[in-house]
């Protein structure tokens, strides 16, 4: 079983429409969590954080569930430059600080 | 923000010849980077930790003799691929994380693209 879990999609929905992410995580000691947007043969870039409290950033929404090990996006009235590979990340701070990528869930937005 | 330096960003090598990938932390230093490798329609798997001044971390399966990592300084790691084969066709992708910036700290290298003929 991997660390983190994604669904692949792909995702294809129309402009304007709202579109949500899940992601679970196996290790119950992972401390922070992350979502990262990749574009094709691109770096992934952060998108925002999750906290337990939710997170807000414009049309984007980010929350996470500890005792579920769950973490989602809400992406609304979605645009067609939303479209990119969206990567779960959870990090871990030990003697061998990780950084854990999802296998990432494509998403194509349609005119 | 922290910016990390990658190059070169795309490499056309030969079968059986050597590739040095360099990642340089322009305006912060970092004790440790790491090394990721993507396939076509994957996602990034961690390769290795580097660590300044000690031996790098290898991840389960990764050959260390392969995928040579120094980090001789605190700005700077290399990533040799040695002896490469088409199979080490990949994209590979350097980070590290900016002290100052706590949890958010990790920033990524722009890639380098590696196609071996």
């Amino acid at each position: 079983r991997k660390e983190v879990e994604q669904d692949p999609g792909p995702f294809n929905v129309p402009e304007g429409a709202t579109v949500a992410f899940n992601c679970t995580y196996s290790n119950s000691a992972s401390q922070s969590f992350f979502w990262y947007r990749q574009d094709c043969r691109k770096e992934p870039k952060l998108l925002m954080s999750v906290y337990s409290s939710g997170n807000e950033d414009g049309r984007f929404t980010a929350q996470l569930n500890r005792a579920s090990q769950y973490i989602s996006l809400l992406i609304r009235d979605s645009k067609l430059s939303d479209s990119a590979t969206y990567l779960c990340v959870v990090t871990r701070y030990s003697s061998a600080s990780k950084i854990i990528f999802g296998s990432g869930t494509r998403l194509s937005i349609r005119p | 923000g922290a910016v990390v330096s990658q190059h070169p960003s795309r490499v056309i090598c030969k079968s059986g010849t050597s590739v040095k990938i360099e990642c340089r932390s322009l305006d912060f230093q970092a004790t440790t980077m790491f090394w990721y490798r993507q396939f076509p329609k994957q996602s990034l798997m961690l390769m290795a930790t580097s660590n300044e001044g000690s031996k790098a971390t290898y991840e389960q399966g990764v050959e260390k003799d392969k995928f040579l990592i120094n980090h001789a300084s605190l700005t700077l790691s290399t990533l040799t691929v040695t002896s490469a084969h088409p199979e080490d066709s990949s994209f590979y992708i350097c980070s590290a994380r900016d002290p100052r910036a706590g949890i958010y700290g990790y920033t990524f290298g722009s890639g380098t693209r590696l196609t071996v003929v």
